[in-house]
């Protein structure tokens, strides 16, 4: 168990709708990454988040956005949605605000989306 | 444009036997290079993570190579385990530019049969 939670674990919906996704980092880290990985695809960066404010864009799409609130928990909003976003979204967190430090990041075990 | 590559793309090899992964890359100048398991549907689980001027660090069965002059890693597995199938990511940070510049590779797909 990494610390870091995710829901919810799956998330069934249809094309067109909005759906909001939820991480809690772990205790005492100020950094949230989103990453989606589709189906036998690599890891791809989404965003990050460090103490509320937006550090890092990665390949997200316009149609998605993310937050991160006071109490460090973070959610990230997939609208409009195709086929081609159905994926697992993981969510991981660090203490530091990442780019070159050699920090520890631990992942969330993800929620798997389908849009139908 | 940075660029990680990993090989092979997969393997199958025999439970006891050892095996070794590679991960090659084009990030210039380096900071870090990171190791992660991922077993199928759950999150990447951290294995190492070497600095630009460490050429080897061990994780239990787990050891890493770093070769930065050659832009080489490789990951070795010793008397693999059943509970090592999985995916092995290669990840590598710049040592400049923010998050977005980590270059992640698509990993190598390891199954290890009885």
């Amino acid at each position: 168990d990494s610390g870091v939670t995710q829901t919810p674990k799956h998330l069934i919906t249809a094309t067109g709708q909005r759906v909001t996704l939820r991480c809690s980092p772990r205790s005492g880290d100020l950094s949230v990454y989103w990453y989606q990985q589709s189906l036998d695809q690599g890891l791809q960066f989404l965003i990050q988040y460090y103490n509320g404010e937006e550090r890092a864009k990665g390949n997200i799409l316009e149609r998605f956005s993310a937050q991160q609130f006071p109490d460090l928990h973070s959610e990230l909003n997939l609208s409009s949605l195709e086929l081609g976003d159905s994926a697992l979204y993981f969510c991981a967190s660090s203490p530091h605000p990442g780019g070159a430090s050699s920090y520890e990041q631990y992942f969330g075990p993800g929620t798997r989306l389908t849009v139908t | 444009k940075n660029q990680v590559e990993q090989s092979p793309q997969s393997l199958i090899i025999l439970e006891g036997k050892n095996c070794t992964l590679q991960c090659n890359y084009t990030v210039s100048p380096f900071s870090n290079l990171r190791w992660y398991k991922q077993d199928t549907g759950r999150g990447p689980v951290s294995l190492t993570i070497m600095t630009f001027s460490e050429n080897t660090k061990s994780n239990g069965r787990y050891t890493a190579t770093l070769d930065a002059d050659t832009k080489q890693s490789s990951l070795h597995i010793t008397a693999s385990q059943l509970s090592d199938s999985a995916s092995y990511i290669c990840v590598v940070s710049p040592s400049s530019g923010g998050y977005q510049k980590v270059t992640f590779g698509t990993g190598t797909k390891l199954q290890v049969i009885p």
